[in-house]
């Protein structure tokens, strides 16, 4: 079945960059696109950016272009996001997706990654 | 970017009850939009895409409905392990945006 595994927590400090990974299985990598979505601390969900595994093509959410790159690996079935110059504001639970077959929803999700930037 | 609005943000209800949640697009998506579950500490789960199409292990009593701007997620006979938080999305552009959020506890 389709498992999608993150990396583990991170702290960082402000202005430091961090690079979440997200290995996909079960499934073939590169028809899926996949999705990063961020979780601040009791708040909603935010989608952050795409990237297509075949081409590594990407979109961005402006919010975060120039500061957000999301690549991948296919001989290792992983996307990457890195996020530049973080700021407490960053702290969230990030999650990989993967965007499923029908209406572009995400169907599969990761367990997700706290990345903590301490004010 | 398209906004998503949520309604209400929470509700209480109790097992047994018929629950309805609305989530209105600032414009329109077609059939784009999609239903999460999200319980505390875990990732969302997709219970309902493209407006009513149920996924693949999501319980039948859990049902969407609409098109344009109008949407609506009803869960027929609420179970105990239905109370979490359900978010809305729209896909129909990027970036995808989702509603805020409707909490729904235990009366």
């Amino acid at each position: 079945q389709v498992h999608l595994v993150q990396s583990g927590a991170e702290v960082k400090k402000p202005g430091a960059s961090v690079k979440v990974s997200c290995e996909a299985s079960g499934y073939t990598f590169t028809s899926y696109h996949i999705y990063w979505v961020r979780q601040a601390p009791g708040q909603g969900l935010e989608w952050m950016g795409s990237i297509n595994p075949t081409g590594g093509s990407t979109n961005y959410a402006q919010k975060f272009q120039g500061r957000v790159t999301m690549t991948r690996d296919t001989s290792t079935n992983t996307v990457y996001m890195e996020v530049n110059s973080l700021i407490s504001e960053d702290t969230a639970v990030y999650y990989c997706a993967r965007r499923g077959p029908v209406g572009a929803a995400s169907d599969h999700w990761g367990q997700g990654t706290l990345v903590t930037v301490p004010s | 970017d398209i906004q998503m609005t949520q309604s209400p943000s929470s509700l209480s209800a109790s097992v047994g009850d018929r629950v309805t949640i609305t989530c209105r697009a600032s414009q329109s998506i077609s059939s784009y939009l999609n239903w999460y579950q999200q319980k505390p500490g875990t990732a969302p789960r997709l219970l309902i895409y493209n407006a009513a199409g149920l996924q693949s292990g999501v319980p039948s009593r859990f049902s969407g409905s609409g098109s344009g701007t109008d949407f609506t997620l009803t869960i027929s006979s609420l179970q105990p392990e239905d109370f979490a938080t359900y978010y809305c999305q729209q896909s129909y552009s990027f970036p995808q945006t989702f509603g805020q959020g409707t909490k729904l506890e235990i009366k």
